[in-house]
C-alpha cells in the first residue's frame, strides 16, 4: 500500500530531552512536510524539503531540527530548545504532478511531562 | 500575504440537516489552488477537494458540494443531508501555484469543528 507513516503514534518526553519523530513515504514524492497542530490554531508549516539534501524553514522553525538524507525518509528533531514542544506533529508529502495536494499521514502526539 | 479565515469555530447540527462551512481567503496572487481536508478523530487529514483559481465552477460529490467565488474570496463547503460520520474538524487551505507545484506551501484556515447529533 502506497502511503504515509508515522512513528511513534505517541510519544512521551522528559522536559529537556531531544525526541525524533519518523516520517517515511513510499509515494515516490519530492516534496515533505512537518506541521505542528495545537488546538484551535489550524496547522502551522515547522520544515519543508523540496528536494534530497535540502530543506527550508516554514512558519516556527525554531527549536526543531530536519534532514533529508533519503527521498523517502523526513524526520523531526524536537530539540530541549522547542519551549512548548506538547502538540500533534502531522508530516506530509507531495509530487510534482499532484498540483499542490498534500497527502498526510496519521500523526504523532507528543507530551512533555 | 496570503491568509485563510474559518470564521466558524464550531458548529453543531442534528442529523440530515444541511451545514455550510464558511472559508474567506486572502492572496495577491492571480494563480493559486484551495483545498478542502476533512480531520476525524482519528488525527489524519483527508484530501476532499482542490479547486484552482481559474475555475469558478462549483462542484457536487455526492452530498458534498462546494461554492468558489473569487468576487467574495470565499471557498463554502455544504454538506446535505449530514450524517453522524460527517463529525470532524475540516480545514481550508490556500496554496500559490508555481512550477513544479509540490513545492509551494498550503495555508491552513484554524479549522471547523463540525459535530452531527444522532
Amino acid at each position: 500500500d502506497g502511503g504515509i507513516t508515522q512513528s511513534p503514534k505517541y510519544l512521551f518526553r522528559k522536559e529537556g530531552q531531544n525526541v525524533t519523530l519518523s516520517c517515511e513515504q513510499n509515494l515516490n514524492h519530492d516534496a515533505m512536510y512537518w506541521y505542528r497542530q495545537d488546538p484551535g490554531q489550524g496547522l502551522r508549516l515547522i520544515y519543508y524539503s523540496q528536494i534530497v539534501n535540502d530543506f527550508q524553514k516554514g512558519d516556527i522553525a525554531e527549536g526543531y531540527s530536519v534532514s533529508r538524507e533519503k527521498k523517502e525518509s523526513f524526520p523531526l528533531t524536537v530539540t530541549s530548545a522547542q519551549k512548548n514542544p506538547t502538540a500533534f506533529y502531522l508530516c506530509a508529502s507531495a509530487g510534482f504532478s499532484s498540483y499542490n495536494e498534500q497527502f498526510f499521514g496519521p500523526g504523532t502526539r507528543l507530551t512533555v511531562l | 500575504a496570503q491568509k485563510v479565515t474559518q470564521a466558524q469555530t464550531e458548529i453543531s447540527v442534528v442529523e440530515k440537516e444541511d451545514v455550510t462551512l464558511d472559508c474567506v481567503y486572502e492572496t495577491r496572487d492571480t494563480t493559486y489552488y484551495l483545498f478542502w481536508y476533512k480531520q476525524p478523530p482519528s488525527g489524519e487529514l483527508v484530501f476532499l477537494i482542490r479547486r484552482n483559481s481559474f475555475d469558478e465552477q462549483n462542484e457536487i460529490s455526492g452530498r458534498y458540494s462546494w461554492n468558489f467565488q473569487k468576487s467574495t474570496s470565499s471557498f463554502n463547503f455544504t454538506i446535505t443531508a449530514s450524517q453522524v460520520v460527517d463529525s470532524a474538524v475540516y480545514f481550508c487551505a490556500l496554496s500559490e501555484a508555481g512550477y513544479g507545484g509540490a513545492t509551494n506551501k498550503l495555508i491552513f484556515g484554524t479549522g471547523t469543528l463540525l459535530a452531527v447529533q444522532p
